[in-house]
């Protein structure tokens, strides 16, 4: 069975500071990853997806990376703003299903 | 990107009574979409895959009398509570996937008085 695991679950960093947020999952055969962010009460916003076959995606500040061998993603936040304070959660679809699994969430603070 | 909507956001029932929620795919047809669970600060719990034009496949310890799923068409699927009572007050999202992607909905907050 698939588990995905976020690590820390929370992180407060000063305005301005790079940061990394983890994420591992026990199966490797994977379909593709998705980093989401949630804000407090909503639903999720879609942020970046790697498919199976990637080692990276980018986009703006944020950077993505996949690492199936080891069951590992991070997600790296570059210059963090306080508008960046928001839950975070990976999550990645079985290769034969149309499932998504949620990791447990990071929940980041950036003090201004 | 894809627009998923969800009506209504907020609810408040009474124990014992239905309450239907809906989800839609604005822009976009979609033959799956998702129905998962949040508890407060916890991850999303996928509950059921709700394909259109056939019975929706509920996940192990979900309740399909319980939890009621109509995909009636290829932009809307409901979920109905049914008798609902304290224990099912939670956030419950929707998503609805186009092609690899799955796109979420704003999520509705279920209060059971």
């Amino acid at each position: 069975k698939q588990e995905v695991t976020q690590i820390p679950a929370a992180l407060s960093v000063p305005e301005g500071e790079n940061l990394v947020l983890n994420c591992s999952f026990t199966d490797s055969a994977i379909y593709n990853l998705q980093w989401f962010r949630q804000d407090p009460g909503k639903g999720l916003t879609s942020l970046l997806l790697i498919q199976s076959s990637q080692r990276e995606q980018t986009s703006g500040r944020l950077n993505a990376s996949l690492d199936k061998s080891s069951g590992r993603s991070t997600l790296y936040i570059a210059a963090s703003q306080p508008g960046d304070s928001a839950t975070y959660l990976c999550a990645v679809k079985a290769g034969a299903t149309n499932k998504l699994i949620f990791g447990t969430g990071t929940l980041l603070a950036v003090q201004p | 990107g894809a627009v998923v909507s969800q009506h209504p956001s907020r609810v408040i029932c009474k124990s014992g009574t239905s309450v239907k929620i809906e989800c839609r795919s604005l822009d976009f047809q979609a033959t799956t979409m998702f129905w998962y669970r949040q508890f407060p600060k916890q991850s999303l719990m996928l509950m059921a895959t709700s394909n259109e034009g056939s019975k929706a496949t509920y996940e192990q310890g979900v309740e399909k009398d319980k939890f009621l799923i109509n995909h009636a068409s290829l932009t809307l699927s409901t979920l109905t509570v049914t008798s609902a009572h304290p224990e099912d007050s939670s956030f419950y999202i929707c998503s609805a996937k186009e092609d690899y992607e799955q796109y979420f909905g704003p999520g509705t907050r279920l209060t059971v008085t």
